[in-house]
């Protein structure tokens, strides 16, 4: 089946910084889309990024679906930017959302 | 607000029972999903169903079981059968289709074995 890579696994940064996570897919994909999973595990979907560029105040992310990658991208990090990053797939046909490993980020005051 | 709703928030079950996790949503989705997230892990699919009275198995349905009576309601059982239950259970929706557009996810139950 279809392999999401996510990386890196873990990121500690202060608070201020910016940050890119990426996540690369063994196959073509559709319905690309990126979570956060705060500390109580909700899930919030943060982007829905089949291709293109889409930007949400702090947060932007950036799909190239000929070359199976996608981007986050977080500028100037807060606390609150703390939790689980996921970015999942489908692949082309299928029902099945795929997702990755996940990118732990740590922001530290 | 539309959104879904999982109950409990967390469950203790004695080994040898089956227990039921509720999700329901007001989106009016038609697609809905179960995931099991275990420590530092992802989301591995159980069960989905794309419409009602209709249902798939995903990639761990053993030991699990599920239902789809009404378009807002996707109860998930966990039974006896399931022999490392433990984990966090999140349910997901969005609309039918290969183009599903983005998922909603409820607040998840954790689940523990006593």
């Amino acid at each position: 089946g279809i392999q999401v890579e996510q990386s890196p696994p873990d990121l500690i940064l202060q608070e201020g910084a910016n940050s890119t996570l990426r996540c690369n897919f063994s196959d073509s994909v559709n319905n690309l889309q990126w979570f956060h999973q705060n500390p109580w595990g909700q899930l919030i979907n943060l982007f829905y990024i089949p291709s293109g560029t889409k930007q949400n105040g702090r947060l932007s992310a950036t799909t190239v679906a000929t070359e199976r990658y996608s981007l986050l991208y977080i500028s100037s990090s807060q606390t609150t930017d703390s939790g689980v990053y996921f970015c999942a797939g489908k692949i082309q046909g299928a029902q099945k959302l795929v997702f990755g490993q996940g990118t732990r980020l740590t922001i530290n005051p | 607000d539309g959104g879904i709703t999982q109950s409990p928030k967390y469950l203790f079950r004695k080994e040898g029972q089956n227990v039921t996790l509720s999700c329901e949503q007001n989106l009016n989705h038609d697609a809905m999903y179960w995931y099991r997230q275990d420590p530092g892990q992802g989301l591995r699919l159980i069960y989905y169903s794309q419409i009602v009275n209709d249902f798939q198995k995903g990639d761990i349905a053993e030991g699990y079981s599920v239902s789809r009576e009404k378009k807002e309601s996707f109860p998930l059982t966990v039974t006896s059968a399931q022999k490392n239950p433990t984990a966090f259970y999140l349910c997901a929706s969005s609309i039918a289709g290969r183009d599903s557009g983005g998922y909603t996810f409820g607040s998840g139950t954790r689940l523990t074995v006593v």
